[in-house]
């Protein structure tokens, strides 16, 4: 049971800005950082976003990402065809001695 | 640039023991500050976490999975491995290996996870 909250969905048309939340507690996103992966078909997860805000190397700047409180947001802007995808939220968690959370996952679908 | 790579049965029986591999390509598991991990996910399902490993050995499990988990560092062979028993049916999964990282100045606290494997399933089934 993910204790990482975030909408089943989303959708837009290419060139459209796109939001993701994720919704957390005061163990994961209120005292750890956030990071974002997208995960295409039949692939492997991608590090889009660490530590909140920051893109690795490589990562497209149209990806951002911010956190607030207990809850953090993926932004993409400039929508395109290949940002079809999964996307999942992760932090630390503090409970139960400590360990890494992922979100529900939310599928980005280009219209 | 790191390369991971996972090995290993892709068929358990129920009650037996799930055993992966994860290689290392391009860097030392042994550096300090490295941090090492396996995630897995059910046939269209999301993301678990199951546990990670440290540079020096030190282990965190996701404790649903503690009392059946067994994570170890193998420095000669630059692998670590994932041992996971019994298993039943419902761990059926593609099972990732991945670097869990730590940004320079903090600890688990910022972690993610920057370098993964392509992936290996593995069917649990009679």
């Amino acid at each position: 049971q993910s204790v990482l909250t975030q909408p089943p969905s989303a959708s837009g048309t290419p060139g459209q800005t796109v939001t993701i939340s994720c919704s957390g507690s005061s163990s994961t996103l209120g005292r750890n950082s956030v990071s974002w992966y997208q995960q295409l078909p039949k692939t492997a997860p991608k590090l889009l976003i660490f530590h909140n805000n920051q893109r690795p190397s490589g990562v497209p700047d149209r990806f951002s990402g911010s956190k607030s409180g207990t809850s953090a947001s993926l932004v993409i802007s400039g929508l395109q065809s290949e940002d079809e995808a999964d996307y999942y939220c992760a932090s630390w968690d503090d409970s139960l001695n400590g360990h890494f959370v992922f979100g529900t996952g939310s599928k980005v679908t280009v219209l | 640039q790191l390369q991971l790579q996972e090995s290993g049965p892709g068929l358990v029986k129920p009650s037996e023991t799930l055993s992966l591999s994860c290689t290392v390509s391009g860097g030392s598991i042994s550096t300090t500050r490295n941090y090492w991990g396996w995630i897995r996910q059910p046939p269209g399902k999301g993301l678990e976490w199951i546990g990670s490993i440290d540079y020096s050995g030190s282990t965190y499990y996701n404790a649903p999975l503690k009392s059946r988990l067994t994570i170890s560092l193998d420095t000669s062979e630059n692998q670590f491995s994932l041992n996971l028993s019994p298993v039943t049916a419902a761990e059926t999964a593609v099972y990732y290996c991945g670097r869990h990282g730590v940004p320079r100045g903090t600890q688990l606290w910022a972690s993610y996870f920057d370098f993964w494997g392509q992936g290996s399933l593995v069917i649990v089934s009679s």
